[in-house]
């Protein structure tokens, strides 16, 4: 059965430290990885998407990588601000005879206070 | 920048009642995708749509559910007899040729 499970699922930390989030699956046949930040009450708004041959990707603040031998992914955020105060979804999809099947993380909720 | 946008925001409904809920994907978008997320759980895939035919649907997705394309621009998802369980937010998502799938705010559904 298709699974992402993500870690830790919730973290507080201080304005301007950095933080890391891992996310680890088990789908195949592995398509790409997402990594969705989502503000509470608002849809999911993509940060990064990763194939099985890219190793790590950057967007702003933040970096994602992948190890697709190991199945794992990590997403890096540097001097973390207020408004990256939000729930960080891993997303993986496969893609089987043309369809694209996706599975979502639990997500990890993370607090940036002052 | 183009976005995907979903009506309503928020609806109230009785139980055993019909909803509809609305979407318009990004214009040049050709597939097209429904997903919920009850209070608190992750975010769980409903429904594919490619080509005016669903493409894949999950367990969830049951004969109480249907999803249409009824003119060039609207998506719809329409439970015909709701149940107090399908309170939860409802996401539509639509792609275009690349891999990213743009979400929409969402609808929150609450079954009365």
């Amino acid at each position: 059965k298709n699974q992402v499970e993500q870690s830790p699922q919730s973290l507080i930390i201080l304005e301007g430290k950095n933080c890391t989030l891992q996310c680890n699956y088990t789908v195949s046949p592995f398509s790409n990885l997402r990594w969705y930040k989502q503000d509470t009450g608002r849809g999911p708004v993509s940060l990064t998407i990763m194939t099985f041959s890219e190793n790590t990707k950057s967007n702003g603040r933040y970096t994602a990588t992948l190890d697709a031998d190991t199945k794992q992914s990590s997403l890096h955020i540097t001097a973390s601000q207020l408004s990256d105060s939000a729930s960080y979804i891993c997303v993986v999809s496969s893609n089987s005879g043309g369809y694209q099947k996706v599975t979502f993380g639990t997500g990890t909720k993370l607090q940036v206070i002052p | 920048e183009p976005e995907v946008t979903q009506t309503p925001s928020h609806q109230v409904t009785q139980m055993g009642q019909e909803v509809i809920l609305r979407c318009v994907p990004i214009s040049n978008h050709l597939y097209f995708y429904w997903y919920r997320q009850i209070l608190g759980q992750k975010v769980e895939f409903l429904v594919s749509f490619y080509n005016n035919e669903i493409s894949e649907k999950s367990e969830i997705f049951d004969d109480q559910f249907s999803v249409e394309r009824p003119d060039g621009s609207n998506f719809t998802l329409k439970i015909r007899s709701t149940k107090l369980e399908d309170s939860a937010m409802y996401f539509c998502a639509s792609k275009g040729s690349g891999e990213t799938q743009y979400f929409g705010p969402g609808t929150r559904l609450l079954v009365l």
